[in-house]
């Protein structure tokens, strides 16, 4: 089945760095990419989700970049600030399994 | 639209008695899931229902662990046995599809066995 692996598992950087996460899928077939939020004491919340055809998705104050030849999926949150410390997960779906298969998570340190 | 309700959101069991956590999903979702969270192991995948059917079970203990959807309104989640290493936050978590939409999770239930 499929295998998504992230790294890395922390991230400690300083207010207005970037910050980078990346995940990694096995199943060539995957179609759908998620990127959720966890902050301390609160539950999960979609950051982005991304659909296969598109390599380059742009939020607010950050960009998820798909290469589907590697099957790598990153997380890049330009200028971090200290309100961006949370867990963050990536999740994987639409491949020959069906469900959705998370990462095991990163947890980002922002300090001022 | 209250979102993915769960209850109760602490518990605090004996080893050896039994729990059981609720989830109340997001009407007109189709999916429910549950997951278990610890530092140690991370989000761990339980089950999942489909309109109501329990479609995969892998990631359950095959021992103490049940869980059940007995109408569109509400999933259980039951530990039989409680040890310590079953405490952990329990997420429930529902969709409109199991795995082309986002998930919604509820605030979790933390589950602490002494």
């Amino acid at each position: 089945g499929e295998q998504v692996e992230q790294r890395p598992p922390h991230l400690s950087v300083r207010e207005g760095d970037s910050a980078v996460i990346t995940c990694t899928y096995t199943d060539p077939n995957s179609y759908y990419f998620f990127w959720y939020k966890q902050e301390p004491g609160a539950s999960l919340q979609l950051l982005m989700k991304v659909f296969s055809s598109t390599e380059i998705n742009e939020g607010q104050g950050f960009t998820v970049l798909l290469n589907k030849k590697d099957k790598r999926l990153s997380l890049n949150l330009t200028a971090a600030h200290p309100g961006d410390s949370a867990a963050y997960f990536c999740a994987v779906s639409g491949g020959s399994n069906n469900r959705i298969f998370f990462g095991d998570g990163t947890q980002l340190v922002v300090k001022p | 639209n209250a979102g993915v309700i769960q209850t109760p959101r602490h518990k605090v069991t004996g080893k050896g008695q039994e729990a059981t956590l609720w989830c109340e999903p997001i009407s007109g979702h189709s999916a429910v899931f549950w997951y278990r969270q610890t530092i140690v192991q991370g989000l761990e995948f339980l089950t999942y229902f489909r309109n109501q059917a329990p479609i995969d079970d892998s990631g359950m203990p095959k021992e103490r662990f049940s869980a059940q959807m007995p109408n569109q309104s509400h999933s259980t989640l039951k530990i039989q046995s409680t040890q310590p290493q079953d405490s952990a936050v329990y997420l429930c978590a529902s969709s409109w599809t199991p795995t082309n939409e986002r998930l919604f999770f509820g605030h979790g239930t933390k589950l602490s066995v002494l």
